[in-house]
């Protein structure tokens, strides 16, 4: 079974600062994907980046960019020039891919870090 | 294009009535999935649900149950309520072609007393 792990329960930053939140997974498979979700006090989860792991290219939305590091199992976000808005719980999510698992959508989530933004 | 809905958004049981959650899929979602969310357990997987099939299932009692209508919108039930099954309850759809990503819904948050 596949498991994610946020070692970060609680993370602060200064707005218009730079973060990164960790993520490590274990899994042995060779296809999947991996994703950062953002759910705010409204609780709703909101997808932030995607990674596939046979891209060998980190993934990149706007201020949020990953560093992923396939033989390490290391999943990290980057949040460049924090806003007021960012403050949130992230979570990171594992996903199944490949033929074998075609079908299969089951995310398997971390415990999740709490972002605080200072203004 | 509308998101994922859910309803009730709020629910308050006493213990050993039966629930039941409702979740519509964006429009032209066929697979829709639920988890669990509380603060001791985290995030967790229920079971999935495609083209009115049950295609995956987590490890949760008999007592959770869902199904799917052709329309793809999505139940899930809960009978027999404990105070354990207090929790946010989320729905998340995909297009499910293999390497989708699943959007979530704002979830249903269920008290049980």
């Amino acid at each position: 079974a596949q498991t994610v792990t946020q070692s970060q329960p609680e993370m602060s930053v200064q707005e218009a600062e730079t973060v990164t939140l960790s993520c490590t997974y274990d899994t042995s498979e060779s296809d999947y994907y991996l994703f950062w979700y953002k759910q705010p006090p409204s609780r709703q989860m909101i997808l932030v980046i995607r990674q596939e792991a046979y891209k060998q290219q980190n993934a990149t939305e706007n201020r949020f960019s990953v560093n992923f590091q396939k033989a390490a199992k290391s999943f990290s976000l980057k949040i460049s020039d924090s806003q007021l808005g960012d403050a949130a719980m992230y979570f990171c999510a594992y996903r199944s891919g490949g033929i074998s698992n075609f079908g299969n959508e089951k995310l398997t989530f971390g415990t999740g870090t709490r972002l605080t933004i200072i203004p | 294009k509308a998101g994922v809905t859910q309803t009730p958004r709020y629910l308050i049981k006493t213990r050993g009535q039966q629930v039941t959650l409702s979740c519509s899929p964006i429009s032209g979602h066929r697979s829709v999935s639920w988890y669990q969310q509380t603060p001791g357990q985290g995030l967790q997987f229920l079971f999935e649900y495609f083209s009115e099939t049950q295609r995956n299932k987590g490890n949760f009692p008999g007592r959770f149950s869902g199904r799917q209508f052709s329309n793809s919108r999505s139940e899930m039930n809960v009978s027999t309520l404990e105070l354990g099954d207090s929790a946010l309850y989320l729905c998340a759809s995909s297009l499910a072609e293999g390497r989708e990503t699943q959007y979530f819904g704002p979830g249903t948050r269920l008290l049980v007393l």
